[in-house]
């Protein structure tokens, strides 16, 4: 799996969007990249993934640069529970089967 | 939505007993998958399963065995606990079909061994 490198920590004002960025510059082209986050004793949840395309659903949008070197998630109107840490992961699909979750940003979101 | 259940969120259990772990998903999956997570260690993956009766061992197996009988319930057994499996244990599924499918997570289970 590439590896991705996110900052440590991040913080947020409540109601407006939250950009968190990823870099992955290694990848190769059959990785996806998949974002995460998890709250403090809870299980991590996933959020999104993409492959080249810009992708959104009812939790976040994913960028991705047409390098595919580098990512961002969008999480447009961060509320108090978007409070967690959060991993980006590039991987190949259903190979290797354990996910790295290196460290992740802490994002605290504030009122 | 995507459901992981898994049995207990907190467990006790003292050195020697032979600990169950269970879990269930609802989407129809075929891979499952059992982690543990500890501070400063992220996600060990302990077993996997791809099919019914079928498994796989992850990067850290010892102590630990699993059964499959049917597609939706994986469970994890300890087969003579220890204290230095206290840890925060974690269950995945995840669909072989579509495009990149992700690891869906149950809440965890944290298991204390006295």
């Amino acid at each position: 799996d590439a590896k991705t490198t996110q900052p440590t920590s991040m913080d947020c004002a409540e109601g407006r969007a939250a950009n968190l960025p990823c870099n992955h510059s290694t990848i190769s082209g059959n990785e996806y990249v998949y974002w995460y986050r998890q709250i403090h004793s809870q299980g991590p949840q996933y959020i999104i993934h993409g492959l080249k395309n810009n992708e959104t659903n009812e939790m976040a949008s994913l960028i991705i640069t047409e390098d595919r070197k580098s990512s961002t998630l969008i999480l447009p109107h961060a509320t108090l529970r978007d409070t967690a840490v959060y991993y980006c992961i590039v991987r190949v699909p259903n190979s290797g089967y354990a996910l790295n979750f290196g460290k992740g940003t802490s994002l605290l979101v504030t009122p | 939505d995507v459901k992981v259940t898994q049995s207990s969120r907190y467990l006790v259990k003292r050195t020697g007993e032979k600990v169950f772990l269970e879990c269930v998903q609802d989407m129809d999956h075929e891979n499952m998958f059992w982690y543990r997570q500890d501070p400063g260690l992220g996600l060990r993956l302990i077993y996997f399963s791809y099919d019914v009766k079928m498994k796989e061992k992850g990067d850290i197996p010892e102590g630990y065995s699993v059964s499959r009988e049917k597609k939706e319930r994986f469970s994890l057994i300890l087969e003579s606990a220890s204290t230095n499996q206290t840890s925060m244990y974690l269950c995945a599924s995840s669909s072989r079909e579509g495009r990149g499918q992700p690891q869906h997570f149950g809440d965890g289970t944290r298991l204390s061994i006295l």
